[in-house]
């Protein structure tokens, strides 16, 4: 069974701060990895992937994936309210399909 | 209408009922997938379909029968559930052969079993 690990939190930052959101996965053959944000009763959205070992930027949001230990993060600079939500780890599964994780929800307070 | 739409959002059904869901793409993706979503719990694969073909089934009951008449299509066909398949079930899509997996999900259709 491939697993894909989360802390289920909650997380609680103050607004401004960085959150670092961590996951873990098994299958060491997995090439591509996904972090998606769930809002309470929607579907997931797509905030980044990454294939490369290192940091990925994409405004406030870098991903960082270490293949050697089976860890890609998720650091979120200048946190907002808005970005309160749960934060989901995905992992390809066989070159199709993805690999969820169980989340992380995340509380930004002003 | 654009990405990716299921309908209905909501369905209530008792154990007895036959009915289904339906999911429709407009990303021109060539793969379709069934994930169930439950409380404290991972998204969890139910269906893959790519090219139309059903390319995994993840040990998943027989009272849930899919069904992807074309590339843009996928069903789900739903008969004699139990209260614990009350779940969110999402479907999504992506584009297989490009080396890029990323999923594009459905608003998802909240079922209640009562």
């Amino acid at each position: 069974q491939k697993e894909v690990e989360q802390n289920s939190g909650p997380l609680s930052v103050p607004e401004g701060a960085i959150a670092s959101l961590n996951c873990t996965y098994s299958d060491r053959g997995s090439q591509s990895f996904f972090w998606y944000r769930q809002y309470s009763g929607k579907s997931p959205e797509l905030i980044m992937f990454i294939y490369s070992n290192g940091d990925k930027e994409d405004g406030r949001f870098t991903a960082q994936l270490n293949k050697a230990s089976q860890y890609v993060s998720l650091l979120i600079r200048d946190s907002q309210p808005s970005d309160s939500a749960t934060y989901l780890c995905a992992v390809e599964n066989s070159g199709y399909a993805l690999n969820f994780g169980k989340g992380t929800s995340l509380l930004v307070t002003p | 209408e654009t990405g990716v739409t299921q309908t209905p959002r909501h369905l209530v059904m008792g154990m007895t009922n036959k009915k289904s869901l339906k999911c429709e793409q407009h990303l021109g993706h060539n793969a379709m997938y069934w994930y169930k979503q439950s409380a404290k719990k991972p998204l969890e694969l139910m269906f893959v379909y790519s090219l139309e073909e059903r390319v995994e089934n993840n040990s998943v009951p027989s009272r849930f029968s899919p069904e992807c008449p074309n590339s843009s299509h996928l069903f789900l066909h739903l008969h004699t559930l139990q209260p614990e398949d009350s779940a969110l079930y999402l479907c999504a899509s992506s584009q297989e052969g490009t080396g890029d997996p990323e999923a594009f999900f459905g608003q998802g259709t909240r079922l209640t079993v009562v």
